[in-house]
């Protein structure tokens, strides 16, 4: 049973350029979070996609975007790329059953380094 | 707005030493509380959960208890392998369900 899978695993862009991140959640699960994790730093909240639809979001500008695929699929957009918006994104997959404990599976995330 | 507190590392200690990882956190309500792992190289892990107070989480030797009077849920081993090194994460989920607030982490090294 393949878990969350991240793509692509290491990515380098300059300043002012436009970055998709991708997301393959656990078999089974329908909803896709993503979050920042800059180094030495705990993760934050970007967003969370359940039905095609953005269902919550974190305090993050709105060069962030997102989008759910019909097969729960995920990606994840960042325009005008900023030195600060280098860091390690992760994809973290939950199903309904488990959304209330708030329990997630976590990809290994996608390193991004901005120039 | 929700936020967790953990003690900043590293923490290094010898393998089979006792080992204890503070964790506070704010919050509204009645949030579930979790520990996460980061193994070198890897995503996150769920090491434990407690979902209300007095709930005790335990895995693999690892257990936290969910104080709700001292809003607190530390992480503690009683004796740590050199393969428990990595960075550990309090994290908490509140009300309004699956997001998840992470505290800063922790990072553990055991030196055999």
């Amino acid at each position: 049973d393949a878990g969350v899978t991240q793509s692509p695993t290491h990515l380098i862009k300059t300043r002012g350029q436009q970055v998709t991140l991708r997301c393959s959640p656990k078999s089974g699960h329908d909803t896709v979070s993503w979050y920042q994790q800059a180094l030495g730093q705990g993760p934050q909240f970007i967003f969370q996609y359940y039905e095609e639809e953005e269902r919550q979001r974190g305090n993050f500008p709105d060069r962030f975007s997102g989008h759910q695929f019909p097969n729960y699929s995920s990606e994840l957009n960042v325009n005008a790329l900023l030195l600060g918006d280098s860091a390690l994104y992760l994809c973290a997959s939950s199903s309904t059953g488990t959304s209330r404990t708030g329990e997630l599976f976590f990809g290994e995330g996608s390193r991004l380094t901005v120039l | 707005g929700n936020s967790v507190t953990q003690m900043e590392g590293p923490v290094t200690l010898s393998e089979e030493a006792f080992l204890t990882i503070n964790c506070t956190y704010t919050a509204t309500g009645y949030p579930s509380l979790f520990w996460y792992v980061q193994y070198p190289g890897e995503g996150l892990q769920l090491l434990l959960k407690a979902t209300k107070a007095d709930d005790k989480g335990s895995n693999k030797g690892f257990e936290a208890t969910y104080r709700k009077e001292t809003t607190s849920f530390h992480l503690e081993k009683g004796s740590v392998q050199v393969s428990d090194s990595a960075v550990y994460f309090c994290a908490l989920s509140g009300n309004a369900g699956n997001m998840l607030t992470f505290g800063g982490g922790t990072r553990l090294m055991v030196k055999p």
